[in-house]
């Protein structure tokens, strides 16, 4: 069965304290895994998408990276406004829709 | 902004009733997909349309059905509803049938079964 799990559920940070989130995945034919950013009473917004192992990439203090079996999600020196809910995602076996996982809420206190 | 947009924001109901939410796409976008999210469930993939043909199903219930129309708005129609029906209801949008394509989602519908 596709599966995404998330850890840890809840993560608080000073501003500038570094951390990385995780996601590990079971698929069979990894197609894409997805990160993306859900700010309280919005919709999620896209961050990334990656296909293979050893793929990077970064926007701002963001930076994800993709192994055979998970995801991290690295925030460099964050700052409050990085605060959200962070939801990891796979493309399903057949390529027809998205399983997520329940997501990592960031919280960064100034 | 996403360029989604979905109404109700908030919809509030009884038990058994019947009610249908709406999401008009970006414009340019094709497919539609509709979420449900939970706290205990998180964010679950129900059905998507493109160009107004189902394209895929998720775990979409029988008292739920969709349909896009020929401007490519869509409604969610849910019915005989439960209390475990309340959930934030996202619709997103992609300009291409690929569930891999960006999907940009909406503000969303919170449906609250009283």
């Amino acid at each position: 069965e596709d599966q995404v799990t998330q850890s840890p559920e809840a993560l608080r940070l000073q501003e500038g304290e570094s951390s990385s989130l995780n996601c590990s995945y079971t698929v069979s034919g990894l197609r894409g895994l997805f990160w993306y950013r859900q700010d309280p009473g919005k919709g999620p917004e896209f961050l990334f998408t990656l296909y293979s192992a050893g793929e990077e990439k970064e926007k701002e203090r963001l930076k994800a990276t993709l192994t055979k079996k998970e995801s991290f999600l690295h925030i460099t020196a964050p700052k409050p406004e990085d605060s959200a809910t962070y939801l990891c995602a796979v493309l399903n076996q057949a390529g027809t829709a998205l399983i997520f996982g329940k997501g990592t809420t960031l919280s960064v206190s100034s | 902004d996403s360029g989604v947009t979905q109404t109700p924001k908030h919809l509030i109901t009884a038990t058994g009733q019947r009610v249908t939410l709406r999401c008009s796409p970006r414009s340019g976008d094709l497919s539609v997909y509709w979420y449900q999210q939970s706290l205990d469930q998180g964010l679950q993939f129900l059905i998507q349309y493109y160009n107004g043909e189902e394209r895929a199903k998720g775990n979409i219930l029988e008292r739920f059905s969709a349909q896009q129309f020929p401007d490519l708005h869509s409604e969610l129609n849910l019915s005989s509803l439960e209390l475990g029906d309340s959930a934030l209801y996202f619709c997103a949008s992609s300009v291409a049938g690929l569930a891999g394509n960006e999907q940009f989602f909406g503000p969303g519908t919170r449906l609250t079964v009283l």
